[in-house]
């Protein structure tokens, strides 16, 4: 069974700061990666989709990245603002004809000015 | 383009008495049809899928139920809502099938914040 771990669940960063969050998965016989952005009380936005044969993607201040023989995402936020504050999510879909992504708990950033 | 919308936005219901929530995706065909939940706290939980019309799997027990009557448009219903089942409520979709142009990527709406007193 595929389990998701984000580390870490909760950051706290100064306006500027390049940061890295993580995401890992225990099966790495995945069918794609993406990245949601949850705002409080909000639905979740796609940042960031990467196919199990890709190894980044890259959309403006985000980076995301895959390695699938270590079962590892990073997303990779330049510069970061007060407006990049969220929870950020990733999500695996198994290869093979699974529907069903397995969702990681999110890590919490908060950007102060 | 592709869009979802939820609604209500926010419910507030007394123990015991029904529950509805809509969604329906325009702008795509046959897509796969999901109802998650967002506890306090917690993680997203699967609750529901669909590939298809009349086609529903549930992941967890519970006295919540779906159908999905039109092919982009899935209910989450309940006849008698316990204090357990506040929570937000999202529903998504994706594209069918493994075709070469399908990359799986999932679209969420804005949720519905239900509150069970």
């Amino acid at each position: 069974k595929q389990e998701v771990t984000q580390i870490p669940a909760a950051l706290s960063v100064p306006e500027g700061e390049n940061l890295v969050l993580n995401c890992s998965f225990t099966d790495s016989a995945i069918y794609n990666l993406q990245w949601f952005r949850q705002d409080p009380g909000k639905g979740l936005t796609s940042l960031l989709l990467i196919q199990s044969s890709q190894r980044e993607q890259t959309s403006g201040r985000l980076n995301a990245s895959l390695d699938k023989s270590s079962g590892r995402s990073t997303l990779y936020i330049a510069a970061s603002q007060p407006g990049d504050s969220a929870t950020y999510l990733c999500a695996v879909r198994r290869e093979g004809g699974s529907y069903i992504p397995t969702f990681g708990r999110g890590t919490s950033l908060i950007v102060h000015p | 383009s592709q869009t979802i919308h939820q609604w209500p936005a926010t419910l507030v219901q007394p123990v015991g008495s029904p529950l509805s929530l809509e969604c329906t995706v325009e702008g795509t065909s046959n897509p796969n049809l999901y109802w998650y939940r967002q506890a306090a706290g917690r993680g997203l939980q699967l609750l529901f899928y669909s590939v298809g019309i009349g086609q529903i799997s549930s992941e967890v027990p519970q006295n919540l139920s779906a159908s999905r009557p039109q092919d982009r448009q899935f209910i989450l219903s309940s006849k008698k809502l316990l204090l357990s089942d506040s929570g937000f409520y999202l529903c998504a979709w994706s594209v069918r099938g493994y075709r070469s142009i399908n990359t799986g990527e999932l679209f969420f709406g804005e949720g519905s914040r239900l509150t069970v007193l």
